[in-house]
């Protein structure tokens, strides 16, 4: 099975801009592999914030956008608010299987 | 209001079974694939079953395979994972979780394998 890797932690300063990314042990992320990225919260329920490598919900704030970078997909937050503290996962589809990476704990700071 | 809303977690036994229930409104449940999700305590989230649109393909990670069944009935709604065999690795929070543009989450139920 696939593993996929992300950084275990990272941090950013109050309205600063931050790159997490999202790698595969089979190489690179493409497309085809339609990450997700969610956050998730202390004591909530995660929430998709990009589907589909790119495509944002209703819910997502514009300063979080997801693209693929250096052969891995990633997650930019430009302008960092307090309350984007929090846990953010990347999940990719295989032929078959899905696998979620281990997740970013994020911190502004 | 899209929602999606899980049911059927509790206390079992190792060796036991239970049937998680996730029912789904506000958006046109047969259309979309669908997944499972758990997540243990202070734990990561893992990926646990995809089922697509029709429930004639499912996908499932090793770790469940043969044990979990996933399963939805279009006409109710509603996505269920039948688990036996339950091991006390398997506790966990247990979300269902749309996809692409339904990609919405459950409040998840908690499964606790304990004797």
């Amino acid at each position: 099975q696939a593993v996929v890797t992300q950084e275990p932690s990272l941090t950013v300063s109050p309205g600063g801009t931050v790159t997490l990314t999202c790698g595969s042990s089979t190489g690179a992320v493409t497309s085809g592999h339609y990450p997700y990225w969610f956050q998730q919260k202390p004591g909530q329920a995660p929430r998709t914030l990009i589907y589909d490598t790119n495509n944002k919900h209703s819910w997502t704030p514009a300063r979080f956008s997801g693209s693929l970078l250096g052969g891995k997909a990633a997650l930019t937050l430009s302008g960092a608010q307090p309350e984007d503290e929090a846990d953010y996962y990347c999940f990719l589809s295989y032929d078959g299987p899905r696998v979620f990476g281990g997740g970013t704990k994020l911190t502004v700071l | 209001e899209e929602q999606l809303v899980e049911s059927g977690g509790g206390l079992v036994q190792p060796g036991g079974s239970l049937r998680l229930s996730c029912a789904a409104s506000g958006f046109t449940f047969s259309r979309y694939w669908m997944h499972w999700v758990r997540q243990a305590p202070g734990k990561g989230l893992v990926w646990v079953a995809r089922i697509n649109s029709d429930g004639s393909a499912i996908n499932y990670a090793d770790s469940v395979k043969g044990r979990f069944t996933g399963s939805r009935d279009t006409a109710k709604n509603t996505l269920y994972l039948q688990m036996n065999s339950l091991r006390a690795e398997d506790t966990a929070v247990y979300y269902c979780v749309g996809t692409g543009k339904v990609s919405y989450w459950g409040q998840g139920t908690l499964v606790t394998v304990s004797p």
